[in-house]
């Protein structure tokens, strides 16, 4: 069975600060990991993903998120802030190797950007 | 536009009318799945496709839902009878699974579903 928690349901940050959106996970095979942002009345948007290659991954829009498999985390992180981030994101875990055949999400965390 | 589409995507419905949702998939993608997700949750996983094979559905959909790929393409979601329950948003997404990890799953834009 796999899981995805995400810590915060609502983060809330200034303009121009460092963004941390966090994101736990529990899988019983090596996972891949996705982080997908979805502004209001949308569809869901992929920021960036980890396929077992390099631990800290880059995406699109300044994002990056980093793999720590000794802490079963995939933390969200951008240096800087803007306006328009304003919007929920998506831990997703998927499980594609084994018998569990659909992605997991976290319940999402909706950021506020702050002018 | 080469991503995933879905019609209509907004539909407002009288309870207990039918309602057919439409998905095309990106084209080389063999895989199609089905989400619905509500206001403040996460998508929930709804059923899935490899080709024209429905290979898994969620406990989510009850026998007033039905879900079919008749020739690997596109896919149709129908609900029956709906219920003022059935009000979300409903997500279709496809993939080409390789060997190994790191397939992207591709997103439509979903399809909002309002019962009155």
């Amino acid at each position: 069975a796999q899981s995805v928690t995400q810590l915060d349901s609502h983060v809330s940050v200034s303009e121009g600060t460092p963004v941390l959106l966090r994101c736990n996970y529990s899988s019983s095979y090596s996972p891949s990991l996705f982080w997908y942002v979805q502004h209001p009345n949308k569809g869901l948007q992929l920021l960036l993903k980890y396929t077992s290659a390099a631990t800290l991954v880059k995406g699109i829009n300044g994002f990056e998120a980093e793999f720590k498999k000794s802490e079963t985390s995939f933390h969200l992180t951008k240096p800087s802030a803007h306006m328009s981030d304003a919007a929920e994101y998506f831990c997703v875990v998927s499980d594609l190797s084994g018998s569990a055949r659909q992605l997991t999400f976290g319940s999402g965390t909706q950021l506020t950007v702050l002018p | 536009d080469t991503g995933v589409s879905q019609d209509p995507r907004h539909k407002i419905t009288k309870r207990g009318q039918n309602v057919t949702f439409r998905c095309d998939p990106i084209s080389e993608h063999n895989r199609l799945y089905w989400y619905r997700q509500t206001l403040g949750q996460g998508p929930e996983f709804l059923t899935y496709f490899q080709n024209e094979a429905q290979l898994e559905k969620s406990r989510l959909l009850s026998d007033r839902f039905s879900a079919e790929r008749p020739k690997g393409s596109f896919s149709t979601l129908e609900i029956q009878r709906t219920e003022q329950g059935d009000s979300a948003m409903y997500l279709c997404a496809s993939i080409t699974p390789r060997t190994g990890y790191g397939n992207t799953i591709y997103f439509g834009e979903g399809s909002w579903l309002t019962v009155v």
